[in-house]
């Protein structure tokens, strides 16, 4: 495609429930990573995947948050039992593949509100 | 671990120039690079330094000194257009390449 999409735009959900979010990198690009970014604050990192393996999930904050990839394209970041402090933007960047000076782009993001 | 300083906001009159400086802590890292992000928007990025010195693209230039610890973005001929926030990023990861983002600087451009 013509950019990185992500969907939905806005997931509004209840303390407890689980939550999927999706991203499609542009085509080609062997190299993704999500991100969250909480109100005012700057992006913090959570997982990166090169191909469909995730070599580095350091940023992952606990054992709620999982993500996968399939077919060097589509991911999926999954958000078990949903609390409070999850609510925020969590964006998809992806690059044609990883390195010292390859531009990571990125998608509009989820907002995602938990209440 | 990482950390970028960077200030919380910057106010600029249209036509003229504002530098947006980031300091940082690091044991290593790629490079630094800056993003522009609109309310609402997605982050874009706008320019790299794996070097010391100065890069220049259009009306935006960054700077890098390794020794400093210390970048800054340039922006010149401002726009009401360039109002946003701008985050400086370091670039690091064994292999992963992840960017570390500063909190975000927001420009408020005036007429």
């Amino acid at each position: 495609g013509a950019g990185v999409s992500q969907s939905p735009s806005n997931k509004v959900t209840e303390k407890g429930k689980d939550v999927e979010l999706r991203c499609d990198p542009i085509s080609g690009h062997t190299a993704l990573y999500w991100y969250r970014q909480r109100l005012g604050q700057g992006l913090e990192f959570l997982i990166y995947f090169q191909g469909n393996s995730a070599p580095d999930k350091s940023g992952l904050p606990s054992d709620r948050f999982s993500a996968e990839r399939t077919g060097e394209s589509v991911s999926t970041l999954t958000i078990q039992r949903t609390q409070q402090e999850d609510s925020a933007v969590y964006l998809c960047a992806s690059s044609l593949s990883p390195g010292r000076t390859d531009t990571q782009y990125f998608g509009p993001g989820t907002r995602l509100t938990v209440l | 671990g990482q950390s970028l300083e960077q200030p919380s906001e910057v106010t600029a009159v249209e036509g003229a120039i504002v530098q947006i400086n980031c300091t940082y802590q690091t044991s290593g890292f790629y490079g630094l690079s800056w993003y522009q992000q609109h309310d609402g928007g997605a982050p874009t990025f706008l320019s790299y330094n794996a070097l010391d010195g100065l890069e220049e693209t259009g009306r935006f230039s960054s700077f890098l000194s390794r020794s400093d610890s210390y970048g800054y973005l340039l922006l010149q001929e401002l726009q009401m257009k360039d109002s946003a926030s701008y985050f400086c990023a370091l670039l690091t990861g064994a292999g992963s390449y992840q960017l570390t983002f500063g909190k975000g600087t927001k420009l408020s451009v005036i007429p």
